[in-house]
């Protein structure tokens, strides 16, 4: 167990909709990662926050976005949801001061547009 | 921009085999270089790291060593077992700046055999 938690562990939907998926990050971990793993791109990096501000993006759509709360966790929000962006969506968090970025990831969530 | 690029799989090996999976990356600077293993149904762990030139990361009998002349982190291990089969990943990390997002390489699935 890394510590590093998401939910929710599956997720069906249809094309069009709105969904988002949650992560909470290891305890006194202030960073967070989002990375989207398909069978077509592998594993991509999405977004990152540190402690509340957005520090890197990555090949994220327009259609994506996120945001980090006060309390450290994190949300995904995917809209206008098309089939292609069926994907395991991982979330994986560190500490500062680690100056070799070791990152922690979740089980993360599986998406499924149908 | 930066690039890992990892050697095609699936690897099939029977119990006890040696194990080489490629890895070669392409960066700017000094990246942090990884290997995490992705088992079925989960999220990614980290198997080892290294920071610098010559640096080598081991644990659990995998072993890989930083090496710059060749921008090379090849993952080794002597004899493996059942219990390692899983996907392998290689990655890189900056170390400088606030945005330490990870690059990926493809992956590589690895079968042992009894």
């Amino acid at each position: 167990d890394s510590g590093v938690t998401q939910t929710p562990k599956h997720l069906i939907t249809a094309t069009g909709q709105r969904v988002t998926l949650r992560c909470s990050p290891r305890s006194g971990d202030l960073s967070v990662y989002w990375y989207q793993q398909s069978l077509d791109q592998g594993l991509q990096f999405l977004i990152q926050y540190y402690n509340g501000e957005e520090r890197a993006k990555g090949n994220i759509l327009e259609r994506f976005s996120a945001q980090q709360f006060p309390d450290l966790h994190s949300e995904l929000n995917l809209s206008s949801l098309e089939l292609g962006d069926s994907a395991l969506y991982f979330c994986a968090s560190s500490r500062p001061g680690h100056s070799y970025n070791e990152q922690f990831f979740g089980p993360g969530t599986r998406l499924t547009v149908l | 921009g930066n690039s890992v690029t990892q050697m095609e799989g699936p690897v099939t090996l029977s119990e006890e085999a040696f194990l080489t999976i490629n890895c070669t990356y392409t960066a700017t600077g000094y990246p942090s270089l990884f290997w995490y293993v992705q088992y079925p149904g989960e999220g990614l762990q980290l198997l080892l790291k290294a920071t610098k030139a010559d640096d080598k990361g081991s644990n659990k009998g995998f072993e890989a060593t930083y090496r710059k002349e060749t921008t090379s982190f090849h993952l080794e291990k002597g004899s493996v077992q059942v219990s390692d089969s899983a996907v392998y990943f290689c990655a890189l990390s900056h170390n400088s700046g606030s945005a330490r997002q990870l690059t990926f390489g493809s992956g590589t699935q690895l079968t042992v055999l009894p």
